[in-house]
């Protein structure tokens, strides 16, 4: 396809099962980012990745999450143990280049979590 | 820390107003800001995108602006669709080689009655 993708799109867990997130961005994309947005609010920042190599981590709230990118095209986010504060809309994104000549952000449809 | 603010959260007129979406932040070194939409169960879509040297950028009917120095911009949407009902997300990318992530606004809820 042309743009990002994501599956699955909705996810249901109960609360202390392990749930994994995958994105497909955008072929030859090398830049590849995670966000996380909660109801009602905008998007928040959780890891950014450069090829394989994750340059920022900065934004993810516990290391109960923690994502992957191993050949530099396909991402997956995992959260260990989830709780319901990890209720959300988790966004992935990627952009043509890097650094500072990172160019717009193409975003997929997004997977909504819910934990109950 | 970068914050981003919006105002007004809600928005609803009635079709063919023009209308204005304001947007802040608290850093004023940034690289870039972006204008997104997203609808109901979708991602975003970029809608313009304004690099930290330029005042405005125009595609269609929204023209969006950009004061660096005050921390300000504004999405100016003219002759209002129900078809441009969505949330409005301004974001800014940081003047920082190792702060490639977007910053969001909390967005604009936006209903345009026919």
């Amino acid at each position: 396809g042309a743009g990002v993708s994501q599956s699955p799109r909705y996810k249901v867990a109960k609360r202390g099962q392990d749930v994994a997130l995958r994105c497909d961005p955008i072929s030859g994309h090398v830049s590849l980012f995670w966000y996380q947005q909660a109801l009602g609010q905008g998007p928040e920042f959780l890891t950014y990745f450069q090829n394989e190599a994750q340059l920022d981590k900065s934004g993810l709230p516990s290391d109960r999450f923690f994502a992957e990118r191993p050949e530099g095209s396909v991402s997956t986010l995992k959260i260990q143990r989830t709780q319901q504060e990890d209720s959300a809309v988790y966004l992935c994104a990627s952009s043509r280049g890097f650094g500072v000549f990172t160019d717009t952000q193409y975003f997929g449809p997004g997977t909504r979590l819910t934990v109950l | 820390k970068q914050e981003v603010t919006q105002i007004p959260a809600a928005l609803s007129v009635p079709e063919g107003e023009n209308l204005v979406l304001n947007c802040s932040f608290t850093d004023s070194a940034i690289y870039n800001l972006q204008w997104f939409r997203q609808d109901p169960g979708k991602g975003l879509t970029s809608l313009l995108l304004i690099q930290s040297s330029q005042r405005e950028q125009t595609s269609g009917r929204l023209n969006a602006s950009l004061d660096k120095s005050s921390g300000r911009s504004t999405l100016y949407i003219a002759a209002s669709q129900p078809g441009d009902s969505a949330t409005y997300l301004c974001a800014v990318k940081e003047d920082d080689n190792a702060g490639n992530m977007l910053t969001f606004g909390g967005g604009t809820r936006l209903m345009v009655k026919p």
